[in-house]
């Protein structure tokens, strides 16, 4: 059963581009939404949670920029701006947080790759 | 910060014997440790985790011990087989402003020969 879909799963990104990724739920039992990066040495980092409509929160790494917004209970949006190195966008989910924390799942990922 | 290190970036065990991973932390509050398997081109896939309350867990082939005291976690997987091969990332749980995250090691490429 998937969990998650992400759209696009790849994408070339012209240097200076931004890029608007997706990530829809597809089981509200698992509300705790994520964002981690995978970048080209295979290296994740954990970007973002986002449990609740509305929330909003931006950060800068080395290599790129990011935006992240939790749009509805079933759809994250995350936008990639400043790109200069390849990496590739995990959407995650898991049931809670805390001493509920459990098992966070994957989504298929979107490659980016820098032209 | 809060760091997970993973000793082995690569390992290569014959069909059927043992593979081990080890894995250590830095944060003492960390209560929750998964590992996860990543074969090439695909996505990350959950296969087993534990938690601070226990010091061992088995799941078929795979067994995760967690040594406290140590800060430190590993990975043994049996009889291993040629479709075990992949990318083994170990992680411990960070809890902070925006919840839990999950902190990563770098990773430890398995390759399972017949």
């Amino acid at each position: 059963v998937t969990l998650l879909e992400q759209n696009p799963r790849w994408r070339l990104v012209p240097r200076g581009q931004a890029v608007n990724l997706r990530c829809i739920l597809k089981n509200s039992q698992y509300p705790w939404m994520s964002w981690y990066q995978q970048d080209l040495q295979k290296q994740l980092q954990w970007l973002f949670t986002l449990r609740s409509p509305g929330d909003k929160e931006v950060k800068s790494l080395p290599g790129a920029d990011y935006l992240a917004t939790r749009v509805t209970d079933t759809e994250l949006r995350l936008q990639v701006a400043n790109m200069s190195q390849g990496r590739t966008l995990y959407c995650t989910c898991r049931t809670g947080t805390g001493i509920n924390y459990a098992e966070q799942f994957f989504g298929p990922g979107t490659r980016l790759t820098v032209l | 910060g809060e760091k997970v290190e993973q000793h082995e970036s690569t390992l290569s065990v014959r069909e059927g014997d043992s593979a081990v991973i080890n894995c250590t932390y830095t944060d003492t509050a960390s209560s929750y440790f998964p590992w996860y398997k990543q074969e090439a081109g695909k996505s990350l896939h959950f296969v087993i985790d534990i938690r601070s309350n226990v010091d061992r867990k088995q799941s078929q082939r795979l067994i995760v011990l967690l040594d406290k005291k140590a800060k430190r976690f590993s990975l043994h997987i049996t009889a291993t087989q040629p479709e075990d091969s992949a990318i083994y990332f170990c992680a411990a749980s960070v809890y902070g402003s925006s919840g839990n995250k999950l902190i990563f090691g770098i990773g430890t490429l398995l390759s399972v020969k017949p």
